[in-house]
């Protein structure tokens, strides 16, 4: 398997319910992130990682909190979302290449979450 | 902070013609350029980046772009466009020293037969 695999592909989920986004890239990089795709508006970083530590927050509320246990792996736990976090969620990841990075970013196909 | 404009939010065209999807950014500092494809049900692929060197770019798929660094510009061409080019179309850029990246609102390029 290559490439970077999200899991599920879909979500339905209430407000009160507690579930997790999996990322994992099979590529061999270095930094992981979450972007969140809403309708009709652009791409927004949320979360960024690089060798396990996070170095960007986009100012995310506390109700996504995002683990990185090891450069392969990502995940996004979700606690008590609002109807308006409904949207795609993308994981992607890129070759670490020191402080001046320009390596492209390598993205999965997203999760569908609806929020019920 | 940067930030990326894109122009059309839809492009129709019809199979066999040229198209351009157009790009502005600002920045006040050096940046690197990317365009990504989104096609339907998928996540982003990248088709192509813009470093440094010359400032026309070849990519995947037939399409081109260019730097103009005095328009802040980086629009997308090909001259050909089929029915399988129809997806969504995102500009980005990163600025040197950060490893995130800003991105457009997207062009929805519909080709018809």
């Amino acid at each position: 398997e290559t490439g970077v695999t999200q899991t599920p592909r879909h979500l339905v989920m209430g407000m009160t319910n507690k579930k997790s986004l999996k990322c994992e890239q099979h590529l061999g990089h270095n930094a992981m992130y979450w972007y969140k795709q809403s309708a009709k508006k652009p791409l927004e970083l949320m979360f960024v990682y690089n060798f396990k530590e996070q170095t960007e927050n986009n100012s995310v509320p506390s109700r996504f909190s995002p683990e990185c246990p090891n450069s392969s792996h990502l995940f996004l736990h979700l606690h008590t979302l609002q109807p308006e976090d409904s949207a795609l969620y993308l994981c992607a990841s890129s070759q670490e290449a020191g402080p001046f990075s320009n390596q492209p970013q390598h993205f999965g196909d997203g999760t569908r979450l609806s929020i019920l | 902070a940067q930030s990326v404009t894109q122009l059309d939010s839809q492009v129709p065209v019809f199979e066999e013609a040229p198209v351009e999807l157009r790009c502005n950014y600002s920045s006040s500092v050096s940046v690197y350029l990317f365009w990504y494809v989104q096609y339907p049900n998928q996540g982003l692929q990248l088709l192509l980046k813009y470093l440094s060197g010359s400032t026309l770019v070849k990519g995947i798929n037939g399409f081109e772009a260019e730097f103009n660094k005095s328009q802040t510009s980086f629009h997308l061409r090909k001259p050909s466009v089929h029915i399988s080019d129809t997806a969504e179309y995102f500009c980005a850029v990163t600025p040197t020293g950060r490893r995130a990246l800003t991105f457009g609102s997207g062009t929805r390029l519909q080709v018809q037969p």
